[in-house]
């Protein structure tokens, strides 16, 4: 079946950048998505990537999709101790459902 | 809009026992879903259903049952607890079928089975 790896934990100083890393196997998926879920909150979308681009930017996050390899990271620039949660990656394969990892949380040292 | 509400925030049910979690949207979603996501791992989809009358299987769904009566609630009923069934639940929704719809997550329901 579909699987989508992800490293459990990954710390940065402040004002460092982060960047999450994520591989999958499906080699159908469509749409790849990082997804944030804060303490004793439900996940929030925080974007996505169609598969045949390579690269995204939103603001401070960049989404870099290696579809040879099947590797998806995200990037984020100025890291915030406002950005320390999990981060799912996500992806959307022949199974036409949402795939996700098991996250990876981020802390954000001072 | 409130978006994606659901309840109890937190259950502690005994084995054996049943309940009903709620979950309703006021955004007028079709497509909504059920996932359980237990300690260190992703979310797993329970069921989902794509419109009113509509449900089905998703990748966990044993010990669990859906109904969609209405377009905005999507209850999940578990019959006969089991502490494998300690997790946190997530209902979430989404407007249409296409993988570019962002699909909106409830706050979650922690339920323990003891």
């Amino acid at each position: 079946g579909e699987d989508v790896e992800q490293s459990l934990f990954l710390s940065v100083r402040e004002g460092d950048s982060s960047v999450i890393n994520c591989t999958y196997t499906d080699s159908s998926s469509t749409y790849l998505y990082w997804y944030k879920q804060e303490p004793g909150a439900g996940l929030q979308l925080l974007t996505y990537i169609f598969s045949n681009m390579d690269m995204k930017q939103d603001q401070r996050l960049t989404v870099l999709l290696n579809k040879k390899d099947k590797h998806l990271s995200l990037r984020i620039a100025d890291t915030q101790t406002g950005d320390s949660a999990i981060y799912f990656c996500a992806e959307t394969g022949s199974a036409r459902q949402l795939t996700f990892g098991s996250g990876t949380q981020l802390t954000v040292l001072p | 809009n409130a978006g994606v509400t659901q309840t109890p925030k937190f259950r502690i049910l005994k084995i054996g026992q049943s309940m009903t979690l709620q979950c309703t949207q006021d955004m007028n979603h079709n497509y909504m879903y059920w996932y359980r996501q237990d300690p260190g791992m992703g979310l797993k989809l329970i069921y989902y259903s794509v419109g009113a009358g509509i449900t089905d299987k998703g990748e966990v769904p044993n010990g669990y049952n859906v109904s969609r009566s209405t377009t905005e609630d999507f209850p999940l009923r578990l019959e006969l607890a089991a502490p494998s069934q300690t997790s946190v639940y997530f209902c979430a929704s989404r407007r249409g079928r296409s993988s570019r719809e962002t699909q909106y997550f409830g706050p979650g329901t922690r339920l323990l089975v003891l």
